[in-house]
C-alpha cells in the first residue's frame, strides 16, 4: 500500500482542543495531501507540499495548517478543533518523475478517523 | 476551480451485468482523470485512470471512456461481480507540479447475487 501510514488511526477530541495529525512515507515522494472524506462531499483537498517547507492550501483549508520539515513527514494542525471538523482524513502522496509525468498519479494511506466532540 | 459531478450515487445491478457511471468537469484545463474504488472503511484504491491524449482505456473487465469536447469521462465494468460493490469516485485535475485533485461525490455500487 504505497508504503503510508497515519497515526494516530482513531482520535476523539474536545471542541476547542488542538489536534496534529501525521501522515509518514517511506517512498521518498515528492508530493503528499491532505483530504478530508465527509457524506455527500467526497473527498476534498485540505493542504497539500510540494517539496520540504514548501506547501500550499487546497479547497478547503481554513481551520487547518500543515508543517514539512522532513521528506517523509506530513503534519495536518486543527489549531481548535471544532464539531465541523469530525471527518476521516487521508493522507496521499504521489512521485515526481519530472519530464517523463506522471506525478498526479496519487496513492492514499489508511486515513485517520477524528470525532470532535 | 474545477467541479465535477457523477452520476449516478447509487446503482444496483445483477452480478454479471454491466455498470456504467458518469462524470463532467468543468475546468478544460484538466487532463488526468483517475477512477477510484472504496470499500468500507478502506482507503480510496486507485484501479484505473486516464489521460486526455486518449479517448478509451481497457484493463481487463473495466474501462474509462474520455470526451474532452463534452469535457465528460465515464466507467465501465463488465461481467459484474459480488467484490465489485463499493463506492467508486471519479476525479480531474490539470497536470502540472502537484495534482490538486478534484473528487466527485461517489457512486455507491451493489452488485446483488
Amino acid at each position: 500500500d504505497a508504503g503510508i501510514t497515519q497515526s494516530p488511526r482513531h482520535k476523539v477530541t474536545e471542541t476547542g482542543t488542538p489536534v496534529t495529525l501525521r501522515c509518514h512515507q517511506t517512498e521518498n515522494h515528492r508530493y503528499m495531501y491532505w483530504y478530508r472524506q465527509d457524506p455527500g462531499h467526497g473527498l476534498r483537498l485540505i493542504h497539500y507540499s510540494y517539496g520540504v517547507k514548501d506547501t500550499d492550501k487546497g479547497e478547503v483549508s481554513d481551520g487547518y495548517s500543515v508543517s514539512r520539515s522532513k521528506t517523509e513527514d506530513f503534519l495536518l494542525t486543527l489549531e481548535s478543533a471544532t464539531s465541523s471538523q469530525t471527518s476521516v482524513y487521508f493522507c496521499a502522496i504521489s512521485e515526481s518523475k519530472g519530464l517523463a509525468g506522471g506525478q498526479e498519479t496519487q496513492y492514499f494511506g489508511p486515513g485517520t478517523r477524528l470525532l470532535v466532540l | 476551480g474545477e467541479n465535477v459531478e457523477q452520476h449516478p450515487s447509487t446503482l444496483s445491478v445483477q452480478e454479471g451485468d454491466s455498470a456504467v457511471i458518469k462524470c463532467t468537469y468543468s475546468d478544460s484545463a484538466s487532463n488526468y482523470f483517475p477512477w477510484y474504488k472504496q470499500e468500507l472503511g478502506k482507503r480510496p484504491q486507485l484501479i484505473i485512470d486516464i489521460r486526455s491524449n486518449v479517448g478509451e482505456k481497457k484493463d481487463q473487465r473495466i474501462a474509462v471512456t474520455l470526451n474532452k469536447t463534452a469535457k465528460h469521462f465515464s466507467l465501465h465494468i463488465t461481467e459484474t461481480q459480488p467484490e465489485d460493490s463499493a463506492v467508486y469516485f471519479c476525479a480531474a485535475t490539470p497536470t502540472g507540479t502537484a495534482s490538486k485533485l478534484t473528487f466527485g461525490t461517489g457512486t455507491r455500487l451493489q452488485v446483488t447475487l
